[in-house]
């Protein structure tokens, strides 16, 4: 399976910062990514598709990149409601995989 | 608007049997593939597998395969996730979530399973 390596695994900001996330698969994968938010209690949201793609009814301060092997999720400017968990998924090759999440907080 | 709506939480011991629901609403049921995802928090997320509720096609997870079975009704729009042997292992959060493509887009609320003598 391919493993996905998510970093970092906590992260703390303020509201107005600007963060990234990125996550490294251990081979190729296209642009067969997404990016979910989990809050606690909740299901994943999907937030990215395709790498780059916005799912419809995300803020557009939620942008993704990939540069080369790595895939890069960023929150240009942080709101309250985006303190929560955030995970990569590859569903180039199944088993599908995500990676071990980042935990978002508050500074 | 399209939903996936899941059976409730469930309290079981080891050795009982379980079979959870998650029932589609709001589009053609047999359009989208189907995921379960298992959530714990010393693996995180986890595919289980996914299955085509068309015509039954089930792939698993190598790590899930021949641990629990899934499954569907398409005539009440239905997919199943169901063991016939529970361990307390089997303790997680369950997922089940709508293929759009290739990638889970739209996902049930959930359904806790508790496995403890």
């Amino acid at each position: 399976a391919i493993q996905m390596t998510q970093s970092p695994s906590s992260l703390s900001a303020s509201v107005g910062d600007r963060v990234t996330i990125t996550c490294r698969p251990s081979q190729g994968i296209r642009n067969d990514l997404g990016w979910f938010q989990q809050k606690p209690g909740k299901a994943p949201k999907l937030l990215i598709y395709a790498a780059s793609s916005l799912q419809s009814g995300v803020p557009s301060t939620f942008s993704g990149s990939r540069s080369d092997t790595d895939f890069t999720l960023t929150i240009s400017s942080l709101q309250s409601e985006d303190f929560a968990t955030y995970y990569c998924l590859q569903y180039y090759n199944f088993p599908y995989t995500f990676g071990q999440g980042t935990k978002l907080e508050i500074k | 608007e399209v939903q996936l709506v899941q059976s409730g939480a469930e309290v079981k011991k080891p050795g009982e049997s379980l079979k959870i629901s998650c029932k589609g609403s709001g589009y053609s049921f047999t359009r989208f593939w189907i995921t379960w995802v298992r959530q714990t928090p010393g693996k995180g997320l986890e595919c289980m597998g996914i299955i085509d509720p068309g015509d039954s096609d089930t792939r698993y997870s190598p790590s899930f395969q021949g641990q629990a079975t899934i499954s569907v009704d398409k005539s009440i729009s239905t997919a199943y996730l169901q063991w016939s042997t529970l361990k307390a292992s089997d303790t997680a959060m369950y997922y089940c979530a709508l293929m759009r493509g290739d990638f889970p887009a739209v996902w049930g609320q959930g359904s806790l399973v508790t496995v403890s003598s």
